[in-house]
């Protein structure tokens, strides 16, 4: 069964530092994998989505990387404010037609002003 | 442009009680899911209904029924609460399955059991 870990469980950053979240997972064979941001009390916004073909994948100063060979993804942020504050949590498909996905416990962020 | 919408957001029951979550979408989604979160886990699928119509176990049903009635609802219902159901469910919707689409989710739904 694939398993989804994140390291580490809580991190806490200044103001503008730029800072890189981390994501792996047992099995290589997947379709794709999401980067998701939670709010507290809140439900899971999708942030970014990889296809298992590409490399990378960016929007504003989030900036997503894939190495399906090592089970890796990272998740940048650049030049962090207080409103990234929140947990981000990856999950991975392991086929186009599965209607299930494996969610890590994710990285609770705190960006301090 | 509500989304998804769940309903209640906060509910206490008494160990072998029962209750219903309802959850909506307003996005023509074809697929719809019941995930719940427990501290220290990542969230695992209930079920889910691919389509209007269908049903299907995911990782953890046991305990748990699921309506679609219609292509915008889907609930869950617990028909005898027991402690290890204390958590947050979430329900979620996608145009077609997981795998290739962006889920949209619901703020959640924390349940505890007595």
């Amino acid at each position: 069964k694939q398993e989804v870990t994140q390291i580490p469980a809580a991190l806490s950053v200044p103001e503008g530092e730029n800072l890189v979240l981390n994501c792996s997972f047992t099995d290589s064979a997947i379709y794709n994998l999401q980067w998701f941001r939670q709010d507290p009390g809140k439900g899971l916004t999708s942030l970014l989505l990889i296809q298992s073909s590409q490399r990378e994948q960016t929007s504003g100063r989030l900036n997503a990387s894939l190495d399906k060979s090592s089970g890796r993804s990272t998740l940048y942020i650049a030049a962090s404010q207080p409103g990234d504050s929140a947990t981000y949590l990856c999950a991975v498909s392991q086929a186009s037609g599965a209607n299930n996905l494996f969610f890590g416990t994710g990285t609770r962020l705190t960006v301090i002003p | 442009n509500a989304g998804v919408t769940q309903t209640p957001k906060f509910q206490v029951l008494k160990t072998g009680q029962s209750m219903t979550l309802q959850c909506a979408q307003d996005m023509n989604h074809n697929s719809m899911y019941w995930y719940r979160q427990d501290p220290g886990m990542g969230l695992r699928l209930i079920y889910y209904s691919a389509s209007e119509g269908t049903t299907d176990k995911g990782e953890v049903p046991n305990g748990y029924n699921v309506s679609r009635l219609n292509k915008r609802e889907f609930s869950l219902r617990l028909e005898s609460a027991a402690p290890s159901q204390t958590s947050v469910y979430f329900c979620a919707s996608s145009e077609f399955g997981a795998g290739a689409n962006v889920l949209t989710f619901g703020a959640g739904s924390r349940l505890t059991v007595l």
